[in-house]
């Protein structure tokens, strides 16, 4: 079966501290996909990164880092100096790939709140 | 912009009487889906559609239809809203192997 499990419920810390996200997937899948997606109060959901299975390298995206550890199963999400505006419900998310279409099979999400 | 938009933002409804959210694309994604997030969860999925070829997940209620009448659109149908089924509805499309997930920006039903 596929899960996607974000043991963290809450997090909270003040401005400029870093932050870890932590994200543990199952599947049986060889060929997956790895999102996270922030969703601020507004409710849309924006697309912070995806991981293809195949590519372990980590990603620094400006205060944004992912950590991707096939041999663990996780995908964690590092924020440097969070700011006010990173406060968000932050989901990572497994996509299985089969041939009509991938499922995005969602964690239950970490809320962050970052005060100033 | 090449986008998925979702119509209305935000929509009130009566208990028992249908409904029915719009979702469009720009996007000539093969793939659509209908997502329902309820308060402090994380989305599920409803349904998806390859082309025209309807997929429902086990388990979706009955009260739940999807309609696609073209690549374009996709329509979510709720039969007979109850209070259990204010939440947001998501959609989403992707190209066909869930690469390029793209999600609209939600419609939140509220029902009284």
């Amino acid at each position: 079966a596929q899960k996607v499990t974000q043991a963290q419920t809450e997090i909270s810390v003040v401005e400029k501290e870093d932050v870890t996200l932590d994200c543990v997937y199952e599947t049986r899948d060889t060929t997956y996909y790895l999102f996270w997606y922030k969703q601020p109060p507004s409710g849309e959901l924006v697309f912070l990164i995806r991981r293809n299975s195949f590519d372990e390298q980590n990603e620094i995206s400006g205060r944004y880092s992912w950590n991707f550890q096939k041999s663990t199963s996780s995908f964690n999400f590092t924020i440097t100096a969070s700011q006010v505006v990173d406060s968000a419900v932050y989901f990572c998310a497994l996509s299985r790939i089969y041939n009509q279409g991938g499922k995005l099979i969602f964690g239950q999400g970490t809320e962050l709140s970052v005060k100033p | 912009d090449a986008m998925v938009i979702q119509n209305p933002r935000y929509q009130v409804t009566q208990f028992g009487k249908p409904v029915t959210l719009s979702c469009s694309q720009t996007l000539n994604h093969n793939v659509m889906y209908w997502y329902q997030q309820k308060s402090s969860q994380a989305p599920k999925l409803l349904f998806h559609y390859y082309d025209k070829d309807f997929n429902n997940e086990a388990d979706t209620p009955d009260n739940f239809q999807s309609r696609r009448p073209n690549t374009s659109f996709c329509f979510l149908d709720i039969r007979s809203p109850g209070l259990g089924d204010a939440a947001m509805y998501l959609c989403a499309t992707s190209v066909l192997t869930g690469y390029g997930y793209t999600f609209g920006s939600g419609t939140r039903l509220t029902v009284v």
